[in-house]
């Protein structure tokens, strides 16, 4: 079992649309959490870390619930230029490696 | 900005070649790493760095080496290159403090290496 399992989609919606992807992990000692994004052909880059109190960046909500072991990303009002893999990461204890999931594709149309 | 560079966005190579992947950081971060990506496995680390002379194994490190001889440079080595390390590689930075504590990696552009 992947210790950070995604839905690869890919997630087909119209602009506008609200979106969530959600995402497990199996580790109970990760410590922290994060979404990346990765358009096509480019590098990862970081979108937002996840807090058990939830937050919010914009358009753009990451929610952690400890005791069922998901992680949630919710997008508002979708963008064309939101089109992207978004990646699910846990951070494993107190190093500064991060555990992937394989992402999960969103493609937002006109 | 934080601008980490990898030394081909290509490479071709033949089975069995000894094959060099350099990544360069210019912002004195402390943690490098080295990932291969395939589709539907993700990112995978293969070996990281907290240090100059210092390495650790990540995931999947059969098949592969490092060098960190200067804190700014982290290389990949494939000492016999075969069909199935065909793949995406990225290599990634951070600081040690706020990237431990913030998740931020710094990542190239990558290198899509084809073995033949």
């Amino acid at each position: 079992r992947k210790e950070v399992e995604q839905d690869p989609g890919p997630f087909n919606v119209p602009e506008g649309a609200t979106v969530a992807f959600n995402c497990t992990y199996s580790n109970s000692a990760s410590q922290s959490f994060f979404w990346y994004r990765q358009d096509c052909r480019k590098e990862p880059k970081l979108l937002m870390s996840v807090y058990s109190s939830g937050n919010e960046d914009g358009r753009f909500t990451a929610q952690l619930n400890r005791a069922s072991q998901y992680i949630s990303l919710l997008i508002r009002d979708s963008k064309l230029s939101d089109s992207a893999t978004y990646l699910c990461v846990a951070r494993s204890g107190n190093t500064g490696k991060l555990i992937f999931g394989q992402g999960t594709t969103l493609q937002v149309k006109p | 900005d934080v601008k980490v560079t990898q030394s081909s966005r290509y490479l071709v190579k033949r089975t069995g070649e000894k094959v060099f992947l350099e990544c360069v950081q210019d912002m004195d971060h402390e943690n490098m790493f080295w990932y291969r990506q395939d589709p539907g496995l993700g990112l995978r680390l293969i070996y990281f760095s907290y240090d100059v002379k210092m390495k650790e194994k990540g995931d999947i490190p059969e098949g592969y080496s490092v060098s960190r001889e200067k804190k700014e440079r982290f290389s990949l080595i494939l000492e016999s290159a075969s069909t199935n390390q065909t793949s995406m590689y990225l290599c990634a930075s951070s600081d040690f403090w706020t990237g431990v504590a913030m998740g931020e990696q710094f990542f190239g552009p990558g290198t899509r290496l084809t073995v033949l």
